[in-house]
């Protein structure tokens, strides 16, 4: 089946550093891909949803100038969470929507761990 | 505004023994309904779903109905095996404007030998 990656699987870093995350489709082009946000315990909460070629809608509350995603082409998009504090420490997870003779299937690759010191 | 609200965790059960994880929905329209299992070190994937009010979805001998009266899609299986360990998710997405997926909290099952 469809399989959409994510690197790094996991990542430690200062303060103030930037971190990329980087979400493929590996066989399949998805015209859309969604982030998403897990803390520990609770449900995924949407970040954003990104479309190919053109600029990513933000949910309400999240920062567009803190986490910069970019869906430069059909297998990828990327995440970079700017100038990283400890608070954005979180499970970070991608998904790439296939839309296939009409069918919606939505697949999810299997997350980043951020942990900002 | 849509929400999905999970039976919470953890649940732990034996070998064999019946699994019910409840799951109701609060939504405008008629939402599609999903469950997606999420294996230890893997991505989300998905279990089954529904589409429209008494479908039933089923995999793996899991099954779920979309109950529009009581707006529950409680999931179900009969006899769980060890593999079966996992985070479950209940999810709808609309069917209509951007279709987003929302989910509820997970709930972490644990079967014991």
């Amino acid at each position: 089946g469809a399989v959409v990656s994510q690197h790094p699987s996991w990542v430690i870093c200062k303060s103030g550093t930037s971190v990329k995350i980087e979400c493929r489709s590996l066989d399949f082009q998805a015209t859309t891909m969604f982030w998403y946000r897990q803390f520990p315990k609770q449900s995924l909460m949407l970040m954003a949803t990104s479309n190919e070629g053109s600029k990513a809608t933000y949910e309400q509350g999240v920062e567009k100038d803190k986490f910069l995603i970019n869906h430069a082409s059909l297998t990828l998009s990327t995440l970079t969470v700017t100038s990283a504090h400890p608070e954005d420490s979180s499970f970070y997870i991608c998904s790439a929507r296939d839309l296939l003779a009409g069918v919606v299937t939505q697949y999810f690759g299997p997350g980043t761990r951020l942990l900002v010191l | 505004g849509n929400s999905v609200t999970q039976m919470e965790g953890p649940v732990t059960l034996s070998e064999e023994a019946f699994l019910t994880i409840n799951c109701t929905y609060t939504a405008t329209g008629y939402p599609s309904l999903f469950w997606y299992v999420q294996y230890p070190g893997e991505g989300l994937q998905l279990l089954l779903k529904a589409t429209k009010a008494d479908d039933k979805g089923s995999n793996k001998g899991f099954e779920a109905t979309y109950r529009k009266e009581t707006t529950s899609f409680h999931l179900e299986k009969g006899s769980v095996q060890v593999s079966d360990s996992a985070v479950y998710f209940c999810a709808l997405r609309t069917t209509q404007g951007a279709q987003k997926l929302v989910f509820g909290q997970g709930t972490r099952l644990t079967i014991n030998p």
